[in-house]
């Protein structure tokens, strides 16, 4: 099945520089890859995703890269600010159905330094 | 309108109970998935439904693990004789299909804990 590994773990930046989170992923079927935001207590909310089919997607200050030949796709922050301080994860899912589910990374604990 | 919503939002149990988690998917969302997150970990998949579709079990991490989805819309979690090592949160989510491509909505989980 799928694997998908997730680094760095946990991240600090100052407030205003760029984090960028990266995930590589095995199963060449994968097809979508979401990213996902989940503060503490708190659901995880989808913010930004990509489809096979584009190279990079970008809304306001968030990025996502993906790199198919080499199978890793990347999250890109600009201008952090406090309220991006989270838990943020990657998932990717394969063409065929809901059968798989999303398969998730581990996680990347942002903490955003004022 | 209507997000996710799931009950209880927190359950505490004796081990070897039985305990059972709901959830409500969002109206017209014919795919719901569920999710168990451990501590500190990611998000692991256990199983997912497609309208009245028997589901495909093989996710789930145990026999003692069941799930069903009456009417297309409402699904429980059941886990029969609970262990400490069940004990984590249990998030559901559903999107409008089943496509690979289609967001996933989750609700605010449950957080299980089994003494």
């Amino acid at each position: 099945g799928e694997n998908v590994e997730q680094h760095p773990s946990t991240l600090s930046v100052q407030e205003g520089d760029s984090a960028v989170i990266k995930c590589t992923y095995s199963d060449s079927a994968s097809n979508y890859f979401p990213w996902y935001k989940q503060e503490l207590g708190k659901r995880p909310q989808l913010i930004i995703d990509i489809r096979s089919n584009v190279g990079e997607k970008k809304d306001q200050r968030i990025a996502v890269t993906l790199n198919k030949t080499a199978k890793h796709f990347s999250l890109h922050i600009t201008e952090t600010q406090p309220e991006d301080s989270a838990v943020y994860f990657c998932a990717a899912k394969r063409s065929g159905g809901g059968a798989d589910g999303l398969t998730f990374g581990k996680g990347t604990h942002l903490i955003i330094q004022p | 309108g209507a997000g996710v919503s799931q009950s209880p939002s927190n359950k505490v149990t004796e081990k070897g109970k039985d305990v059972e988690l709901r959830c409500d998917p969002i109206s017209g969302h014919t795919a719901l998935y569920w999710y168990r997150q451990s501590l500190g970990q990611g998000l692991e998949f256990l199983i997912y439904f497609q309208g009245n579709s028997a589901p495909d079990k093989s996710g789930l991490p145990s026999d003692r693990f069941s799930a069903e989805r009456t009417g297309g819309s409402v699904s429980t979690l059941t886990i029969q004789r609970t262990q400490q090592e069940d004990s984590a949160v249990y998030l559901c989510a559903s999107s409008v299909r089943v496509r690979s491509t289609d967001t996933q909505y989750f609700g605010p989980g449950t957080r299980l804990t089994v003494l």
